[in-house]
């Protein structure tokens, strides 16, 4: 099955540098990768995703990359404010399927 | 974006009791509902994923006898936790996707149970 493995698990950043957050998965078939935030306490909340056939992906603050030969993306948060502060999930999902594998977990903390 | 609900957001119970969770998929038809348990400072680990109108298929390590699941309609899911022990305290956490498509999941607000 498939395997996501999420780097840094904690990230304390001052306000207003970039965050960068990484994760490698294993199965070469996976071609969806959500990145979701959670806030303490409340529920995960999708922020951006990427399919296979694309290499990035920016909303606003926030950009994904995919290097599908490496097996890895990236979440990117620029210009981070303290709101930013929260626990942060990668995700991959193989074709065909319906459930993700979610990698552990990345606390962010950005420092006014 | 999609909104799931959940119920109730918090339930407390003594030991031995049943607590029934509720997952609805408010403004779409969700063919598939997933459920999560999340311990403090925790990944989401999934226990069981469920289609509407099919038995629920469990991970490896969920007893299907304690954590009774039923998908009886395209909107809602029910996780019943039998027989609760202190050991069941957590998070529990439904996400729904989409009928018609590998769509993205969305989250419900999560149920937070402590069982005494």
């Amino acid at each position: 099955g498939e395997n996501v493995e999420q780097h840094p698990s904690t990230l304390s950043v001052q306000e207003g540098d970039s965050a960068v957050i990484k994760c490698t998965y294993s199965d070469s078939a996976s071609n969806y990768f959500p990145w979701y935030k959670q806030e303490l306490g409340k529920r995960p909340q999708l922020i951006i995703d990427i399919r296979s056939n694309v290499g990035e992906k920016k909303d606003q603050r926030i950009a994904v990359t995919l290097n599908k030969t490496a097996k890895h993306f990236s979440l990117h948060i620029t210009e981070t404010q303290p709101e930013d502060s929260a626990v942060y999930f990668c995700a991959a999902r193989s074709g065909g399927s319906y459930i993700p594998t979610f990698g552990r977990g990345t606390s962010l903390i950005v420092h006014p | 974006g999609a909104v799931v609900s959940q119920h109730p957001s918090w339930v407390i119970c003594k030991s031995g009791t049943s607590v029934k969770i509720e997952c609805r998929s408010l403004d779409f038809q969700a063919t598939t509902m997933f459920w999560y348990r999340q311990f403090p400072k925790q990944s989401l680990m999934l226990m069981a994923t469920s289609n509407e109108g099919s038995k629920a298929t469990y991970e490896q390590g969920v007893e299907k006898d304690k954590f009774l699941i039923n998908h009886a309609s395209l909107t809602l899911s029910t996780l019943t936790v039998t027989s609760a022990h202190p050991e069941d305290s957590s998070f529990y956490i439904c996400s729904a996707a989409a009928t018609g498509g590998l769509e993205t999941q969305y989250f419900g607000p999560g149920t937070r149970l402590l069982v005494l």
